[in-house]
């Protein structure tokens, strides 16, 4: 357990439904990102927050995906109109920014299923 | 475009013996490597890291090397065990760790008992 929590583990929806993630980030980290894995890929990046503040959003983050952290400490991920193409395993990591380098730690992520 | 990827997606080794799963990296300005292992339905969890003014650092059972030259990443695990068997990434970021994380696809080490 690396401290990272995620909420819910899986989640069914059918198409068209709006979803919504939590993650709660280890206490002392300033720094969340919010991640996205297919079966047999590695994750890929969505969007990251600096205490409240979303610093960057990658090209995957359609305008269907919207991300919140605000009081800089847990986070929500919300995903409206449900596509098939949005099953994937959705993965959060926390870390401390400091000088030098800067170690995510990952939660067990949120397991979203499409029909 | 610039990515992290890896040489072999599985591996299977007998217990006890060593593994040595392998990465290329071809963004040049990558200064912070970290190699996650992924069980099967879980987070990707924090193995060793190394930052690229090193060469090699070496934890617990692991030891992570780091060609610059030939922008290479190895991850060595020593007597493996069958709690080792997972997936294996290598992810790298750059300027000191202030950009999201590359990930590779994964090798899948599997022991032999």
């Amino acid at each position: 357990d690396t401290g990272v929590s995620q909420d819910p583990r899986h989640k069914i929806t059918k198409r068209g439904q709006n979803v919504t993630f939590r993650c709660d980030p280890i206490s002392e980290h300033n720094r969340l990102y919010w991640y996205r894995q297919t079966l047999g890929q590695g994750p890929e990046f969505l969007t990251y927050f600096q205490n409240e503040a979303q610093l960057e959003k990658s090209r995957l983050l359609s305008d269907r995906f919207s991300a919140e952290r605000p009081k800089g400490s847990f986070s929500t991920l919300e995903i409206q109109r449900t596509e098939q193409g949005d099953s994937a395993m959705y993965l959060c990591a926390s870390s401390l920014v400091r000088q030098g380098a800067e170690t995510q730690y990952f939660g067990p992520g949120t397991r979203l299923l499409v029909l | 475009g610039e990515s992290v990827g890896l040489h072999l997606p599985t591996l299977s080794v007998q217990e006890g013996d060593n593994s040595i799963i392998n990465c290329a990296y071809s963004n040049s300005a990558s200064d912070y490597f970290i190699w996650y292992k992924q069980e099967s339905g879980k987070g990707p969890q924090f193995i060793i890291d190394i930052r690229s003014n090193m060469d090699k650092r070496q934890g617990q059972r692991v030891t992570v090397l780091l060609n610059k030259t030939v922008k290479h990443l190895s991850l060595q695990i020593a007597a493996t065990q069958p709690g080792d068997s997972a997936v294996y990434f290598c992810a790298e970021n750059s300027n000191s760790g202030n950009t999201p994380l590359v990930f590779g696809k994964g090798t899948r080490l599997s022991v032999i008992a």
